[in-house]
């Protein structure tokens, strides 16, 4: 109940294509919903997030699409680029409680 | 800002010895988190503390582990005795209000246990 399952594990795109990313929760008591980016070498760090009352929100060429009915959540990056090649983590939280996260998605934005 | 501030940035040790994981949040954050992270299951939430205070440690995985925030500005993590198993990156982050607040990750501790 507590867990976040996130798809595709790994994931090659060509330079100005569309990534795509989906993320699926059972908890409907989950109310915060954070994408994180992270570099190797490095820790993650906060891309976008949105909460269940919306079901996009866009911030430059990052959206997230929200479905609550269905539980699941996506993130899509357009016109992807090779400096996106990174991992990314989908992941849920209850008010101010603990963050849990997917297991991630390693990105190649083919040059 | 300097961010979260961890060390070592790599530390290898041999199975059976203590080893001690040091992190600094960024001053005037109230919440603490220490993750551990792997290919095979990705980040895992270890334990985290609000307040100098620990919250809910269930992601600890045995009593070999052990973590301590005596103050706002400091907080270990402690393993003791390591075994391979253990080995993976550990990543410190703090957050102004828990979960609803960005977390700030620290650029994490690669622990090796031979």
């Amino acid at each position: 109940q507590q867990q976040v399952k996130q798809s595709p594990q790994s994931l090659i795109v060509q330079k100005g294509g569309i990534s795509i990313i989906n993320c699926a929760y059972e908890n409907t008591a989950f109310d915060y919903f954070p994408w994180y980016q992270q570099f190797p070498g490095k820790g993650p760090a906060l891309l976008i997030a949105i909460r269940p009352d919306v079901s996009e929100k866009k911030e430059g060429r990052f959206t997230i699409s929200f479905n609550k009915s269905a539980k699941q959540f996506s993130l899509h990056i357009m016109d992807s680029q090779p400096g996106d090649s990174a991992t990314y983590f989908c992941a849920a939280s209850i008010w101010d409680d603990k963050i849990i996260f997917g297991k991630g998605t390693r990105l190649h934005i083919l040059p | 800002d300097a961010g979260v501030i961890q060390s070592p940035r790599h530390e290898v040790t041999e199975m059976g010895q203590e080893v001690t994981l040091r992190c600094k949040p960024i001053s005037g954050h109230n919440s603490l988190f220490w993750y551990r992270q792997t290919m095979m299951r990705g980040l895992e939430l270890l334990i985290y503390f609000n307040n100098n205070v620990p919250i809910d440690d269930s992601g600890m995985p045995e009593d070999r582990f052990s973590a301590k925030m005596p103050n706002a500005s400091f907080s270990t993590l402690k393993i003791q005795p390591s075994e391979p198993r253990d080995s993976a990156v550990y990543f410190c982050a703090s957050s102004r209000t828990g979960g609803r607040s960005p977390l700030h990750f620290g650029n994490g501790t690669r622990l090796t246990v031979t």
